[in-house]
């Protein structure tokens, strides 16, 4: 079955350019979270959504830094006028409802910033 | 503040033998743990968990201790194989929010 698809894998742009990074979850999931991996770091939690909500947007890093979910489905990372320390892999995952489901990763996009 | 630790950042095992990784936790309030395993270029997929109320849980090669007064878990495998060669990170939760927390991960190499 289809697992958690992230586009695009990769994404160079230079600063101060918007970007777009997508998810999409696996069918039926409800919970969606992103979470962002800097070169030698852990995963840091960036946004929750529960259906097209989010409860908390406290991990984003900075107001440049927004995040949407639309039909309980898609979800899109937006990072607006991107600075060199926003180069990170940005990886999306989804879980069922139910409580201590694992989460399914998709494969991360790959953002540079030149 | 980093509420899951994974102190080794590396681990080189010889195929064959035995492979722990280490995790300690600060959050008293953690009461479900997991494991994840990444490869490079690829997202984390899921490999064990265990519940505060358990403290062991074994799946085929892989077995996770909890000891909760040392607020520390250790992911053991056996017997470890090259495809074992991967980061490993272990996460944390507390029942009721939706927020996992990640360690920093354990770059595992299982030589051939």
């Amino acid at each position: 079955g289809a697992g958690v698809s992230q586009s695009p894998s990769n994404k160079v742009t230079e600063k101060g350019k918007d970007v777009e990074l997508r998810c999409d979850p696996i069918s039926g999931h409800t919970a969606l979270y992103w979470y962002r991996q800097s070169l030698g770091q852990g995963l840091e939690f960036l946004i929750y959504f529960q259906g097209n909500s989010a409860p908390d947007k406290s991990g984003l890093p900075s107001d440049r830094f927004s995040a949407e979910r639309t039909g309980g489905s898609v979800s899109t990372l937006t990072i607006q006028r991107t600075q060199q320390e926003d180069s990170a892999v940005y990886l999306c995952a989804s879980s069922s409802d139910s409580q201590y489901q694992p989460q399914h990763f998709g494969d991360g996009t790959r953002l540079s910033i030149l | 503040d980093q509420q899951v630790k994974q102190n080794s950042p590396s681990l080189s095992v010889q195929e064959g033998r035995i492979s722990i990784l280490n995790c300690d936790y600060t959050n008293s309030m953690f009461d479900y743990f997991l494991w994840y395993k990444k490869y490079p270029a690829e997202g984390p997929t899921f490999l064990i968990s265990i519940s505060s109320i358990k403290d062991k849980n074994e799946d085929g090669r892989f077995t996770v201790f909890l000891n909760k007064s040392a607020k520390h878990l250790s992911l053991h495998i056996v017997p470890s194989q090259p495809g074992d060669s991967a980061v490993y990170f272990c996460a944390a939760i507390t029942s009721g929010t939706y927020k996992y927390i990640f360690g920093t991960g354990t770059r595992l190499k299982v030589l051939a």
